[in-house]
C-alpha cells in the first residue's frame, strides 16, 4: 500500500482569503497525481490529472503544482467562496489510485 | 446522460448475509474500480477490472468478490467474511491510462442490523 499523506487535514478560510495544501507521495517511479474534489452529498469529482515534474495545472480560482522529484503538489484555492467548501483529495497513480485521506476545507462567508 | 449508477444508496445487512452492490456505466469505460471509505481515512481500492472476464484485487479484497462478465457492469458481493462491512462503498471508471481521470458513482451506505 503506497502512503501518500495529505495535510492539513482540515481547515477554515475566510470568504475572499486565500489557501493551500499539500499532498505527498513516493518520489520514486511517478507515473501520474490525481487531485479531486468530494462536496457533501455529492460524488468525487476530478480537478486534475498532473503527469510532469514542474507541471501547473488552472481550473478557475484553483491550481496545482507538482514536484515529482521531491514527491509533493500543493493545491491552491484563490479569493475562496462558500462554493468551494469541499474534501480535497489527491491520490497516486501507480496502475491503481491510492488516495490520500483529503483535506476538508470550509470556508467562512 | 453518460454516468455511474450504483444502487441501492442505502443497504442493511443481516449477520451471515451476503449483498451485492451494483455499479453500471454507460461511458463506455475498459476500467472500473470499486473502493471503500470509513470515516477519517481516504478510498481504498478494494477490486478494480481493467477489461471484461478480468479483475484484481486490491488492497482491502478479503470479504469481498466481483465479477465483470460485462464491460457496463461491475457488481461488488460483500460476503458473510468480511467482519466489518459497515462503510460507504464507492465505485468508479476511467478509460484504463494513468492520465485519464476518474469517474465516481453517487456510492451505497451499507450497514449492519
Amino acid at each position: 500500500i503506497l502512503n501518500v499523506e495529505q495535510s492539513p487535514q482540515s481547515l477554515h478560510v475566510q470568504e475572499g482569503d486565500s489557501t493551500n495544501f499539500t499532498c505527498s507521495f513516493p518520489s520514486s517511479n511517478f507515473y501520474a497525481l490525481h487531485w479531486y474534489r468530494w462536496e457533501t452529498a455529492k460524488s468525487p469529482e476530478a480537478l486534475f490529472v498532473m503527469t510532469l515534474n514542474g507541471d501547473e495545472k488552472k481550473k478557475g480560482r484553483i491550481s496545482a503544482t507538482l514536484n515529482t522529484k521531491e514527491g509533493y503538489s500543493y493545491l491552491y484555492i484563490k479569493g475562496s467562496q462558500p462554493e468551494d467548501s469541499a474534501t480535497y483529495l489527491c491520490a497516486f497513480w501507480d496502475y491503481k489510485l491510492s488516495f490520500g485521506a483529503g483535506t476538508t476545507v470550509t470556508v467562512r462567508a | 446522460d453518460g454516468g455511474i449508477t450504483q444502487s441501492p444508496k442505502y443497504l442493511f445487512r443481516k449477520e451471515g448475509q451476503n449483498v451485492t452492490l451494483s455499479c453500471e456505466q454507460n461511458l463506455n469505460h475498459d476500467a472500473m474500480y470499486w473502493y471503500r471509505q470509513d470515516p477519517g481515512q481516504g478510498l481504498r481500492l478494494i477490486y478494480y477490472s481493467q477489461i471484461v472476464n478480468d479483475f484484481q484485487k486490491g488492497d482491502i479484497a478479503e470479504g469481498y468478490s466481483v465479477s465483470r462478465e460485462k464491460k457496463e457492469s461491475f457488481p461488488l458481493t460483500v460476503t458473510s467474511a468480511q467482519k466489518n462491512p459497515t462503510a460507504f462503498y464507492l465505485c468508479a471508471s476511467s478509460i484504463a491510462s494513468s492520465n485519464q481521470p476518474q469517474h465516481f458513482g453517487d456510492g451505497t451506505r451499507l450497514s449492519i442490523l
